[in-house]
């Protein structure tokens, strides 16, 4: 069974460009969460998508966006990026809510400059 | 009250001890708690898991104690190898969907 893909791995931005992130689970698997990962504030939850829809929320600005679509596969959009948005971005699958038996991606990169 | 405070930050062990890494939570909400290893440039790893119902689980050279009164989790490793020097999170969630909650993590080394 194939594991979680995540593209790109690395990514370069300027200050004020968006960036689009994609993720696709592990077949089969319905849910998909988003979280950041950076020396300072460690990991972080963004959001969570089952079926389509938003289910769970983080703290994160409105800039940080995301969606699911029919095939499970999520994509994450940060908006007017920031300096301090460079951070690794990780996309976790798993087959059912609660954040049980979550599997990883390698995540993307992102440096904001 | 959804923190997860991880210690120690970091540790050094040598080959074939053992490593201790502890966590504690206060969110009484949550009911499944992981721990996750990192190597770097890859994502986390998912290692091994416990839910409250039981006091300690064990799979291979990696056990997980618990200790619901307390609200505290452990990770042991036994036989530590230098394969196994990487980042350890431990993790909790509850009842609020896919939200794991994660400690501030420990950079373990094992010296050969």
């Amino acid at each position: 069974k194939a594991g979680v893909t995540q593209t790109p791995r690395y990514l370069i931005k300027t200050r004020g460009q968006q960036v689009t992130l994609s993720c696709s689970p592990i077949s089969g698997h319905r849910s998909v969460s988003w979280y950041q990962q950076t020396p300072g504030q460690g990991l972080q939850f963004l959001f969570e998508y089952f079926s389509e829809t938003q289910r769970n929320k983080g703290n994160f600005p409105g800039r940080f966006s995301g969606r699911q679509f029919s095939n499970s596969r999520s994509e994450m959009n940060v908006s007017t990026l920031e300096l301090g948005d460079s951070a690794l971005y990780l996309c976790a699958s798993s087959s059912t809510r609660g954040g049980t038996e979550a599997f990883f991606g390698q995540g993307t990169r992102l440096t904001v400059v | 009250q959804q923190q997860v405070k991880q210690s120690p930050q970091s540790l050094i062990v040598q080959k074939g001890g053992i490593s201790i890494i502890n966590c504690a939570y206060e969110n009484t909400a949550f009911d499944y708690f992981p721990w996750y290893q990192q190597f770097p440039g890859k994502g986390p790893a998912l290692l091994i898991a416990i839910r409250p119902d039981v006091s300690e689980k064990k799979e291979g050279r990696f056990t997980i104690s618990f200790n619901k009164s307390a609200k505290q989790f452990s990770l042991h490793i036994m036989d530590s190898q230098p394969g196994d020097s990487a980042t350890y999170f431990c993790a909790a969630s509850g009842n609020s969907g896919s939200r794991l909650t994660f400690g501030e993590g420990t950079q373990l080394t094992v010296n050969p």
